[in-house]
């Protein structure tokens, strides 16, 4: 079975400071997606970024990249320059073999000024 | 482009009382669809996907059930509502049969949710 682990309840971080969120995931498949999205207050889903098991580099987009440590089974997201506006819920997600996917429980990001 | 909608956005339903919520897709076709629920503070839990018409996998046994009578319109009902049924449900689809490595491999997109607060 897929499990997905973020240890982080909560994290806290200055405005336009950078930001690591961590994610673990567990699967028996040699192929699989990860994947992280945001959820506002408002409770939409947002998607980010996204890694593949065989992408031999670390997925960027704009202050967003992720850092995936293949042997570490870890994919954490990094934000870079922190904005008031990235304060939401962060999740990180794996794709199952039928093309759903395993959701973390989350982490809150507040963003101060 | 292609949207997603879901409605109604904000529900309150009393114990023992039916359900119906409904998601349409716009602009694709022949996606996969899931329902999904987040309890409040929790992650989100898978409860339905379908890959075609008529076409329903529950991950999760429950009071729940889901339909897809049409090509993007997916139905999550309930016969009698359960005070643990209170939570956020969320609607997604995704392309199906994405060839690998022709980009991000089955991002979902999410519709804007329905809140379900049953008394």
């Amino acid at each position: 079975a897929q499990k997905i682990t973020q240890t982080q309840p909560g994290m806290f971080v200055q405005e336009k400071e950078a930001v690591t969120l961590d994610c673990t995931y567990d699967t028996s498949d040699p192929s699989y997606g990860l994947f992280w999205y945001k959820q506002p207050s408002s409770g939409e889903m947002i998607f980010l970024i996204y890694q593949g098991s065989y992408d031999q580099q670390n997925a960027t987009e704009g202050r967003y990249s992720l850092n995936f440590q293949k042997a570490r089974k870890s994919a954490n997201l990094v934000i870079s320059a922190s904005q008031l506006g990235d304060s939401a819920m962060y999740f990180c997600a794996m794709r199952n073999p039928y093309s759903t996917l395993t959701f973390g429980k989350g982490t809150m990001l507040l963003v101060s000024p | 482009s292609q949207t997603i909608h879901q409605w109604p956005a904000t529900l309150v339903q009393p114990v023992g009382s039916p359900l119906s919520l409904e998601c349409t897709v716009e602009g694709t076709s022949n996606p996969n669809l899931y329902w999904y629920r987040q309890a409040a503070g929790r992650g989100l839990q898978l409860l339905f996907y379908s890959v075609g018409i008529g076409q329903i996998s529950s991950e999760v046994p429950q009071n729940l059930s889901a339909s897809r009578p049409q090509d993007r319109q997916f139905i999550l009902s309930s016969k009698k509502l359960l005070l643990s049924d209170s939570g956020f449900y969320l609607c997604a689809w995704s392309v199906r049969n994405r060839p690998r490595g022709a980009g991000v491999e089955n991002e979902q997109f999410f519709g804007p949710g329905t809140r379900l607060t049953v008394l």
